[in-house]
C-alpha cells in the first residue's frame, strides 16, 4: 500500500488549494479514505472522510462548508478541495486508508503534505 | 458532537513498567474505538480497533479494553521503542474525533 499526497504549499488567507492523494497497492474503490491534519506541535484532527463508492462524505465542523472531499476511483486518487482558507488550517495534511468501504479507522497513512496559510 | 478526553496528557515510566492510558467519550460509542501510536516525526500507526482488536503486526504487549464511554490502552511492559504519543479515536459515526493525545516517555 502506498499513499502519496501532493498539492500543499503556501497560500494567503481566503485562498484555495486542492490536495491530491494517489493510491496504489490495493483495490482503491473498495476502501473508505480520510484526510487527517496535524497543526505544528499539536495533536491529530480528523478532517473529512468518504466511503469507497464516493456516495457519502463526512466533515469535521471546523471545515464544513469550506472543504470538499472527493475521489476518482478510475484513477485511484483522493482529493481535498480547500476554500476560504484560514490561518488555523495550517497543518500537515495526511491521506489515510480505511479498513473497509465505510469510514473506519485508518490502517495506512501517507507521509503528508504541508499547508501553510499566511499573508 | 461526542468529545474524546484522554488522560494523562503525559507520563514517564521505567522500562518494564505497566502503562495504562485512559480515553473517555462524552457519550456511549459501544466499542467503536481505535488507538494510534505516533513517534516523533513519523506518521500515525494503527494499534488497536474495535476497542480491543490488535492490528496485524502490533506487539502483544499492547492491549485495549472498554466499551461504552470508558476505554484503556495498556502496555504490559514498556520498551524504549514505545516512546511516542498515543491517540484514541472514536468511529461510531462522523466526525471521527481524536483524543488530545498522551505522550509517553522513559524515566
Amino acid at each position: 500500500v502506498q499513499l502519496l499526497e501532493s498539492g500543499g504549499g503556501l497560500v494567503q488567507p481566503g485562498g484555495s488549494l486542492r490536495l491530491s492523494c494517489t493510491a496504489s497497492g490495493f483495490s482503491f474503490s473498495n476502501y473508505a479514505m480520510s484526510w487527517v491534519r496535524q497543526a505544528p506541535g499539536k495533536g491529530l484532527e480528523w478532517v473529512s472522510g468518504i466511503v469507497g463508492s464516493g456516495d457519502d462524505t463526512y466533515y469535521a465542523d471546523s471545515v464544513k462548508g469550506r472543504f470538499t472531499i472527493s475521489r476518482d476511483n478510475s484513477n485511484n486518487t483522493l482529493f481535498l478541495q480547500m476554500d476560504s482558507l484560514r490561518a488555523d488550517d495550517t497543518a500537515i495534511y495526511y491521506c489515510a486508508k480505511g479498513r473497509s468501504s465505510v469510514v473506519t479507522p485508518n490502517n495506512y497513512w501517507g507521509q503528508g503534505t504541508l499547508v501553510t496559510v499566511s499573508s | 458532537d461526542i468529545q474524546m478526553t484522554q488522560s494523562p496528557s503525559s507520563l514517564s515510566a521505567s522500562v518494564g513498567d505497566r502503562v495504562t492510558i485512559t480515553c473517555r467519550a462524552s457519550q456511549g460509542i459501544s466499542n467503536y474505538l481505535a488507538w494510534y501510536q505516533q513517534k516523533s516525526g513519523k506518521v500515525p500507526k494503527l494499534l488497536i480497533y474495535a476497542a480491543s482488536t490488535l492490528q496485524s503486526g502490533v506487539p502483544s504487549r499492547f492491549s485495549g479494553s472498554g466499551s461504552g464511554t470508558d476505554f484503556t490502552l495498556t502496555i504490559s511492559s514498556l520498551q524504549p521503542e514505545d516512546v511516542a504519543t498515543y491517540y484514541c479515536q472514536k468511529y461510531n459515526n462522523a466526525p471521527l474525533t481524536f483524543g488530545g493525545g498522551t505522550k509517553v516517555e522513559i524515566k
